[in-house]
């Protein structure tokens, strides 16, 4: 069964770093598109990052632009958000999505993992 | 890309048919012939799921009674007859042009 799976979010500071991370499952994670969208506490979702299959496009939302990195890993099946000089609007759940690319759809979600940015 | 729904809340007796507008700011319309609009539903404490894709696609496992139409930059997901587990909020997305947007959100409650 297909699966993603987020982690290392975490209370931190303004001005703090962080490195979230998703690890796949269950699909061939090389041929998929993968994405970041978020959600901040009672607000809808927003898209936040993607990033090709080979790494070789790379897109993000001008919020983060500058600030934050996304990357992957084929050989771990595992997709990363560093992000730093976080801020409070930064607060959010974090969820990667998989895109089978050939739809531009986002067709399978991880359970999200919690980010806090507070003093 | 703006994307715009309406109704942001209904309350729906089951059995009956609902429907969320969802309007885009510019055409979603590729060349290849596909409109590229989503339609999401995050359950109660769930992450979002897809129900539609390109507009009017069903998603595997999607039941028969959701359905998705339209083209260019206006669009309608059906529900033709709510039940229970049909709650939550729906997500209209466009995904022809990054940054990818979404709409507000619905929120479909039972009566």
């Amino acid at each position: 069964e297909a699966q993603l799976v987020e982690s290392g979010g975490d209370l931190v500071q303004p001005g703090g770093s962080l490195r979230l991370s998703c690890t796949a499952s269950g699909f061939t994670f090389s041929s998929y598109y993968m994405h970041w969208v978020r959600q901040a506490p009672g607000e809808g979702l927003v898209w936040v990052s993607q990033i090709k299959g080979d790494g070789s496009t790379i897109r993000y939302a001008d919020p983060v632009q500058g600030r934050f990195t996304i990357s992957r890993d084929n050989a771990k099946n595992t997709l990363y958000l560093q992000m730093d000089s976080l801020r409070v609007e930064d607060t959010a759940i974090y969820y990667c999505a998989r895109d089978p690319q050939s739809d531009l759809t986002l067709d399978l979600w991880g359970q999200g993992t919690l980010v806090t940015v507070s003093s | 890309i703006v994307m715009t729904q309406s109704p942001l809340s209904m309350s729906v007796t089951p059995g009956e048919a609902a429907s969320i507008s969802c309007r885009s700011s510019q055409s979603l319309l590729h060349s290849n012939g596909n409109n590229y609009l989503d339609w999401y539903v995050q359950k109660p404490g769930q992450s979002p799921q897809l129900v539609i894709y390109v507009a009017s696609s069903r998603a595997s496992g999607v039941p028969d009674r959701f359905s998705g139409s339209g083209s260019g930059t206006d669009f309608t997901l059906k529900i033709s007859r709510v039940e229970a587990e049909d709650v939550g909020v729906y997500y209209c997305m466009e995904s022809l042009q990054t940054p990818w947007a979404f709409g507000q959100g619905t929120r479909v409650e039972i009566k």
